[in-house]
C-alpha cells in the first residue's frame, strides 16, 4: 500500500511565523502535491512538483514556497504565517501524472 | 459555473439501503475519473479509478462514467454505518492537467 507520511496532525503557531510542513511517500512516486482544504471550499491546489528540485505553482501559491530536495519529500513553507492560512493541509503523490493521488491525513493547522 | 459540480449533502440513509452519489461536470475534456472517501479528520482515501466511459465494480462498489451527459455515479449497495463519510469526485484531462475535485457529499449510514 501507499503510504503517505505527514509530519504533524495538529500544529498550532502565531502570526509571523515561518512555518513548515513536511511530507514523506514511500512509493518513488514522481509528482507530489499540496492542498489546503476548507469548509465551502472544497480542496485547492497550492503547489506540485513532477520531480526533484522541480515546483509548479497551484491555484492559490501566495503566501507559500515549496522544497523538494529528495525524490521521496516534499515539503511546504509559510514564510510569514497569517491567521487566513488556517487550514487543513493534505500531502498527496502519484506515480506519474495519469495515476491516481494518495493523499496523506493531513496537518490541521491553527495560526493565532 | 465550477467545472465539477458535487452536492454537499448532508445525505442521510438507513443501513442496507443504495446510496447513489453523482457529480456533473463541465470539461468534455477529462478522461479520468476517481472517487475518494474522506473520514473526518482524516485524508481522502482513494475508492475508484476509472478512465473514459463505462461502469466498474469493486464489492459493494460501482463507479459508472456517462460522458455523453457529463455525469458520473458512483453507487453503494448494501450501506453499512462505516460508510459514514464524505464522498469526493475528482477528474483529470489526459494532457497533464491538474485534478479537479467536486466539493463532497456528506454521507450519513444510520444503524
Amino acid at each position: 500500500d501507499v503510504k503517505v507520511t505527514q509530519s504533524s496532525r495538529y500544529l498550532v503557531k502565531r502570526t509571523g511565523e515561518k512555518v513548515f510542513l513536511e511530507c514523506v511517500q514511500d512509493m518513488d512516486h514522481e509528482n507530489m502535491f499540496w492542498y489546503r482544504q476548507d469548509p465551502g471550499l472544497g480542496l485547492r491546489l497550492i503547489y506540485f512538483s513532477y520531480d526533484v528540485k522541480m515546483k509548479e505553482k497551484g491555484d492559490i501559491p501566495e503566501g507559500y514556497s515549496v522544497s523538494r530536495e529528495k525524490k521521496e519529500r516534499f515539503s511546504l513553507i509559510l514564510e510569514s504565517a497569517s491567521t487566513n492560512q488556517t487550514s487543513m493541509y493534505l500531502c498527496a503523490s502519484s506515480p506519474v501524472w495519469d495515476q491516481p493521488q494518495h493523499f496523506g491525513d493531513g496537518t490541521r493547522l491553527s495560526i493565532l | 459555473q465550477k467545472e465539477v459540480e458535487q452536492d454537499p449533502g448532508p445525505l442521510s440513509v438507513p443501513e442496507g439501503a443504495i446510496v447513489s452519489l453523482n457529480c456533473t461536470y463541465s470539461n468534455s475534456a477529462f478522461q479520468y475519473f476517481m472517487w475518494y472517501r474522506q473520514y473526518s479528520r482524516k485524508g481522502p482515501e482513494l475508492l475508484m479509478y476509472t478512465y473514459s466511459s463505462g461502469n466498474k465494480e469493486d464489492g459493494r462498489f460501482t463507479a459508472q462514467v456517462d460522458k455523453s451527459s457529463k455525469y458520473i455515479s458512483l453507487f453503494i449497495r448494501d450501506s453499512q454505518p462505516s460508510d459514514s463519510a464524505t464522498y469526493l469526485c475528482a477528474m483529470k484531462n489526459n494532457q497533464g492537467g491538474k485534478l479537479i475535485f467536486g466539493q463532497g457529499t456528506e454521507l450519513s449510514v444510520k444503524p
